[in-house]
């Protein structure tokens, strides 16, 4: 079985604070994949990221980092310098590797930025 | 640009009147899947498709079923509408294992 958890639900920011959205997976699979999803008030899930069970690398693109710790089962997202457009619903979410099977989502967390 | 379209944006419906919601893809992807997504929940996966092959979920209603008639395209049949169907249906497309690209949605109300 497979299981997300964000447990921050809400967050709010004032605009250009540092914002981190924490994610915490469990899983029995030896490889698997972990995404974030950004959902803005439009409803289309936008992809941002996927991180490979073997590759523990952190990442950085632009404003965004990720955290990824096997040890701690554990795949956080920062923003830097948050902006107003950064407000969304911000979904983390699991599936094992090599097959067409569904992606196990967090509840998600609302990130409000306020100007 | 390649990707995946959904009409209609919004629907309304009936209590008990079909519906058919449609999704299309650019991406040329071999996995299509539809989800449900109520307000402040995360999405539900409803069922997929691996090439021709339908995967239903176990919990999927039997007032839900899926045609594939060819790589790009992709329908959701709600045979009758209840109350509770009222939600946002998001497609999604993938190859094999990798990320899902979803469309916008398609927000049905039913009255």
């Amino acid at each position: 079985a497979q299981k997300v958890t964000q447990a921050q639900t809400e967050i709010s920011v004032v605009e250009k604070e540092d914002v981190t959205l924490d994610c915490v997976y469990e899983t029995r699979d030896t490889t698997y994949y972990l995404f974030w999803y950004k959902q803005p008030p439009s409803g289309e899930l936008v992809f941002l990221i996927r991180r490979n069970s073997f590759d523990e690398q952190n990442e950085i693109s632009g404003r965004y980092s990720w955290n990824f710790q096997k040890s701690t089962s554990s795949f956080n997202f920062t923003i830097t310098a948050s902006q107003v457009v950064d407000s969304a619903v911000y979904f983390c979410a699991l599936t094992p590797s090599g097959s067409a099977r569904q992606l196990t989502f967090g509840s998600g967390t609302q990130l409000t930025v306020l100007p | 640009d390649a990707m995946v379209i959904q009409n209609p944006r919004y629907q309304v419906t009936q209590f008990g009147k079909p519906v058919t919601l449609s999704c299309s893809q650019t991406l040329n992807h071999n996995v299509m899947y539809w989800y449900q997504q109520k307000s402040s929940q995360a999405p539900k996966l409803l069922f997929h498709y691996y090439d021709k092959d339908f995967n239903n979920e176990a919990d999927t209603p039997d007032n839900f079923q899926s045609r594939r008639p060819n790589t790009s395209f992709c329908f959701l049949d709600i045979r009758s509408p209840g109350l509770g169907d009222a939600a946002m249906y998001l497609c999604a497309t993938s190859r094999v294992g990798v990320e899902q690209y979803f469309g916008p949605g398609t927000r049905l109300t039913v009255t």
